[in-house]
């Protein structure tokens, strides 16, 4: 157990459905990111919030649309997704120092394993 | 830019034998260093880490030194077990991650 939880644990959904997966934190980090970890490639990091605010987005299409409503929660909205997309979604939380924007251990949910059919 | 290049596995060893994976880094100034373990079917969870120069990062036998000189962090376990069966992952502090190292213990 982590202190970050995420649901669901499994999703299937076709290209037309719209569906979110969650994240929550019970460490009291200010910053929580998501990546996406497909077979036989590096974990790529997807959106990266300190303090609420969006910090980055490395070149995610736009069918993927996260959302941060406060520090503790986290959510990835999908829309139109390819079946390219399966992959484990992770979310992770942090401390960070806000003036030296230096990260420390990150601690990781167990990921949602999406399939798109 | 930054950038982590990790060892290709997948490794496979037998029980009792010595592992190490390496990872090398480019960074600009002095990074903290990081590996992270994954077990089937859960997310990533620190092993161990290191903040500067030198410094030994230690956690259940496994053990990394940052070597500024060489630029690595090489992981090490003197005697493996079937339960370090995993995916491990070298970092670095700018949530850059190696591709991951996937190690079988064999009985």
């Amino acid at each position: 157990e982590t202190g970050v939880t995420q649901t669901p644990r499994h999703l299937v959904m076709g290209m037309t459905n719209k569906k979110s997966l969650k994240c929550e934190q019970h460490l009291g980090h200010n910053a929580m990111y998501w990546y996406k970890q497909s077979a036989k490639k590096p974990l790529e990091l997807m959106f990266v919030y300190n303090f609420k605010e969006q910090t980055e987005n490395n070149s995610v299409p736009s069918r993927f649309s996260p959302e941060c409503p406060n520090s503790s929660h986290l959510f990835l909205h999908l829309h139109t997704l390819q079946p390219e997309d399966s992959a484990l979604y992770l979310c992770a939380s942090s401390q960070v120092a806000r003036l030296a924007g230096e990260v420390n251990e990150q601690f990781f949910g167990p990921g949602t394993r999406l399939t798109v059919l | 830019g930054n950038s982590v290049t990790q060892m290709e596995g997948p490794v496979t060893l037998s029980e009792e034998a010595f592992l190490t994976i390496n990872c090398t880094y480019t960074a600009t100034g002095y990074p903290s260093l990081f590996w992270y373990v994954q077990y089937p079917g859960e997310g990533l969870q620190l092993l161990l880490k290191a903040t500067k120069a030198d410094d030994k990062g230690s956690n259940k036998g496994f053990e990394a030194t940052y070597r500024k000189e060489t630029t690595s962090f090489h992981l090490e376990k003197g005697s493996v077990q079937v339960s370090d069966s995993a995916v491990y992952f070298c970092a670095l502090n700018d949530m850059r991650f190696g591709a991951g190292t996937r190690l079988t213990v064999k009985p």
